[in-house]
């Protein structure tokens, strides 16, 4: 069974404050994604990395693709409110048509 | 713009009354998803189409039941809701299976009472 684990948990910081979240697996996985979800909608799709040692940028939002395809990351600079969310890293299942969802990592940003 | 639609945003319904939820997607894509999401816990899928053919998951409860007259429409049916269902109920596509970026609805939180 592939599975994708997140930490922390459970995340609350100050406004301006730079933080990262871990996705961590022993699979190897063709492709990561990293969606946000607020509160009382559906999570938005971020980014997806493909290649190992892959780094992209979305504005403030740096995400990380191991080079063995087996953990990512997420680093937060100067973290603002408007931050505040659950945010899930996902994969393809190898050899199979389901995506694999971490637990998530509740963000709280305090202004 | 493109998108993923559900109706209604809010449903609720009593012990053993069946509802409907229903998805539209202006995205043109092959796969269709249904999620069930509850206390900010990570989706857990129910099943999805993949164009017509229908994949569920083994641990999908029979209550639950899913139709896809067209491609652009997908419905989720509860056929007697237990108050174990109450979540949230997300939509979701994506253009094929293998490289599967998803697209979500802002899904349709159903209480039951």
């Amino acid at each position: 069974t592939q599975l994708l684990e997140q930490s922390p948990q459970f995340l609350s910081i100050q406004e301006g404050e730079n933080l990262t979240v871990y996705c961590n697996s022993s699979s190897v996985f063709s492709s990561l994604q990293w969606y946000r979800q607020e509160p009382g909608e559906g999570p938005v799709l971020l980014v997806t990395v493909v290649t190992g040692g892959e780094v992209k940028k979305l504005k403030r939002l740096t995400f990380q693709f191991g080079d063995a395809r087996k953990d990512s990351s997420l680093h937060i600079t100067a973290a603002q409110p408007g931050d505040t969310g659950l945010y899930l890293c996902a994969a393809p299942q190898t050899g199979g048509f389901k995506t694999i969802f971490g637990a998530g990592t509740r963000l709280f940003v305090k202004a | 713009d493109a998108m993923v639609i559900q109706n209604p945003r809010y449903q609720v319904t009593q012990f053993g009354k069946p509802v409907t939820l229903s998805c539209s997607q202006t995205l043109n894509h092959n796969v269709m998803y249904w999620y069930q999401q509850k206390s900010s816990q990570a989706p857990k899928l129910l099943f999805h189409y993949y164009d017509k053919d229908f994949n569920n998951e083994a641990d999908t409860p029979d209550n639950f039941q899913s139709r896809r007259p067209n491609t652009s429409f997908c419905f989720l049916d509860i056929r007697s809701p237990g108050l174990g269902d109450a979540a949230m109920y997300l939509c979701a596509t994506s253009r094929d299976r293998v490289y599967n970026e998803q697209f979500f609805g802002p899904g349709t939180r159903l209480t039951v009472l």
